[in-house]
């Protein structure tokens, strides 16, 4: 099957850095792209669409000046978690989409101290 | 915005086959049933989907009522290494193509 990958696998940063995710499809085109986030013991949650060169779509309850999202080509898309604090300790999953299946990277844990 | 419910848990014992039952009784005509499962802190992986006709793979059989409000996932012969969280999803349409909400899903423990 498809492959996505992302970056880093885990991080570890203070209370009001800023942290980038990525997330990369690594054999095939992905015009867009999702990412969820997934507390302890919950279900994943879609935070957002990724649209390759245009403005990510947020799920309603998301700040999208909280969690900014670039798609700047075909095979990558970021999110960055601006000013984190503890509560956004999470992991952070993305996925894209060929031919109609969703295939999912391994996650990026992040924890917020 | 989930459109599924599953049961929270199953156990299964190790051999025997695992049914796995899912309703999504809103469901729409041109929306497809998604099944994935996730091992504790990895990335969802994909299982198997269909929209009217039951469909197999060589992971798992999938078994959708004629009326569509429900499922099965069947996994044949169940092993340890089966033991996940399993999550039944409707894909909802959408402008740049279908989008995925995960439910609660169903953890399954498979049992020597």
């Amino acid at each position: 099957g498809a492959v996505v990958s992302q970056h880093p696998s885990w991080v570890i940063c203070k209370s009001g850095t800023s942290v980038k995710i990525e997330c990369r499809s690594l054999d095939f085109q992905a015009t867009t792209m999702f990412w969820y986030r997934q507390f302890p013991k919950q279900s994943l949650m879609l935070m957002a669409t990724s649209n390759e060169g245009s403005k990510a779509t947020y799920e309603q309850g998301v700040e999208k000046d909280k969690f900014l999202i670039n798609h700047a080509s075909l095979t990558l898309s970021t999110l960055t978690v601006t000013s984190a604090h503890p509560e956004d300790s999470s992991f952070y999953i993305c996925s894209a989409r060929m031919t109609g299946e969703l295939f999912f990277g391994e996650g990026s844990r992040l924890t917020v101290l | 915005d989930a459109k599924t419910t599953q049961p929270p848990s199953m156990d299964c014992a190790e051999g025997r086959a695992a049914n796995l039952p899912c309703n999504h009784s809103t469901i729409s005509g041109n929306e497809y049933v998604y099944w994935y499962r996730q091992i504790h802190s990895q990335g969802p992986q994909y299982i198997i989907h269909g929209l009217k006709n039951n469909e197999t793979n060589e992971m798992a059989s999938l078994i959708i009522t004629e009326d569509r409000k429900s499922s099965t996932l069947i996994l044949p012969h169940a092993t340890l290494r089966d033991t996940a969280v399993y999550y039944c999803i409707v894909s909802v349409p959408h402008d740049t193509g279908n989008q995925f909400y995960f439910g609660t899903g169903t953890s399954l423990t498979v049992i020597p």
